[in-house]
């Protein structure tokens, strides 16, 4: 389809592994977010990429996360030593560039941490 | 910080009932605010947006009015339906990076 992929949409690992998640962008769409989504709350923003433009990490918890974004390709999400409270629903949402274009969400990689 | 607060669900309706889901924010600037829904087993869409002082918001059925003046952007509708239920989340954007800061949610279930 034309939507906002993610990969993989289920992912269990043990604690202390680290995880890569990966998004591949709607075509076209400069702008790339991840999100992060843990069990009964709303979305707490990660990091932004727009275009070549330094990315946005103002919301990355601690510095175990990081993310890659090559131009306007796919994005990875990299946690390394995970933990417990990792554990979270990870959505990415692409948007067009222009001001006010709404955010199309992928569906999201539920981690879970043993 | 900005932030959004909705009213605690779960909310549950009979069908054809009225609904309301309370959304107030806090923010700096002149924000942008939205209502995302997402269905059971589904990924997370944009209902409705609104991007100035009394703009009003409309999606199937669906509508939010911002208000400045008491920070809010209720979702109503004036007759519920069974496919309505889902997870309503009231968002706002404020940066021009369009970042979206998001409430909790709140759980719609619609009964026969």
């Amino acid at each position: 389809g034309a939507g906002v992929s993610q990969s993989p949409s289920n992912k269990v690992t043990e604690k202390g592994k680290d995880v890569e998640l990966r998004c591949d962008p709607i075509s076209g769409h400069t702008a790339l977010y991840w999100y992060r989504q843990r069990l009964g709350q709303g979305l707490e923003f990660l990091i932004y990429f727009q275009g070549n433009s330094a990315p946005d990490k103002s919301g990355l918890p601690s510095d175990r996360f990081s993310a890659e974004r090559t131009g306007e390709s796919v994005s990875t999400l990299t946690i390394q030593r995970t933990q417990q409270e990792d554990s979270a629903v990870y959505l990415c949402a692409t948007e067009p560039r222009g001001s006010n274009q709404p955010q199309h969400f992928g569906d999201g990689t539920r981690l879970s941490i043993l | 910080g900005d932030s959004v607060t909705q009213m605690e669900g779960p909310v549950t309706l009979s069908e054809e009932a009225f609904l309301t889901i309370n959304c107030t924010y806090t923010a700096t600037g002149y924000p942008s605010l939205f209502w995302y829904v997402q269905y059971p087993g589904e990924g997370l869409q944009l209902l409705l947006k609104a991007t100035k002082a009394d703009d009003k918001g409309s999606n199937k059925g669906f509508e939010a009015t911002y208000r400045k003046e008491t920070t809010s952007f209720h979702l109503e509708k004036g007759s519920v339906q069974v496919s309505d239920s889902a997870v309503y989340f009231c968002a706002l954007s404020t940066s021009n990076t369009g970042k979206l800061i998001f409430g909790q949610g709140t759980t719609l279930q619609v009964k026969p």
